[in-house]
């Protein structure tokens, strides 16, 4: 069970947006900056969104990402086959020991 | 190119130890923070520790004390990462990742090596 939830599916329609959620505690992500990674199958997983809502160069702008209180959301905008893989949520928790935690992921499938 | 390689794939039998190495290249090693991450085949991404490859200082997840050991070699640009007592809920593929420095509230991990599948049968 992850510190962190998150939906385990998504799905949407090619050139569609969808949101996926991240929710904790005041512990880890009411305090802490929030990442996402997405995962294609079979491959490492990739940084998309660092500190809440900063995207790196070269990930482009139909991804972004939020935070309100103890939660976080990724969106994903003009979906493209090519999306379609697991993301995770990840951030500090400082409660108990400290530890950093992922969220479960989320299978995003572009129907 | 800017890049995390590791080593290759182990099959390790219970109760032994494995050691995978994460070599650096084309930045700055002492700059950023190493993270290892695991990922057992169909489950999610677990985080197991970090070294400072500055002063080698580490930082392992709870579960994992006592059982792993994360080193660095200077010279080679070179990170290590060593688990004991292996069981076969230890079969994963692990990962080496980069991240800035500092407290955890400021952690994220830039750049992935490929990751080394470890399997744990008798």
């Amino acid at each position: 069970q992850s510190v962190l939830t998150q939906p385990p599916s998504v799905s949407a329609a090619p050139g569609q947006k969808v949101t996926i959620s991240c929710s904790g505690s005041s512990s880890n992500i009411g305090n802490n900056y929030v990442s996402w990674y997405q995962q294609l199958p079979g491959t490492a997983p990739k940084l998309l969104i660092y500190d809440n809502n900063k995207r790196p160069s070269g990930i482009p702008d139909r991804f972004s990402g939020s935070k309100s209180g103890t939660s976080a959301t990724l969106g994903i905008t003009g979906l493209q086959t090519g999306d379609e893989a697991d993301y995770y949520c990840g951030t500090w928790d400082s409660s108990l020991s400290g530890n950093w935690v992922f969220g479960g992921g989320t299978k995003l499938t572009v129907l | 190119q800017v890049q995390l390689m590791q080593s290759g794939a182990e099959v390790k039998k219970p109760g032994a130890s494995v050691k995978v190495s994460c070599k650096a290249s084309g930045y700055t090693f002492t700059s950023y923070y190493i993270h290892w991450v695991r990922q057992a085949p169909g489950q999610g991404l677990e985080w197991m520790g970090i070294i400072n490859p500055s002063g080698g200082s580490t930082n392992y997840a709870q579960k994992f004390q006592g059982r792993v050991t994360m080193t660095r070699d200077t010279s080679t640009s070179t990170v290590y990462m060593e688990l004991s007592s292996l069981r076969s809920e230890d079969t994963a593929v692990y990962y080496c990742a980069r991240g800035p420095g500092g407290g955890g509230g400021y952690w994220y991990f830039d750049l992935w090596g490929r990751g080394t599948l470890v399997t744990v049968s008798s």
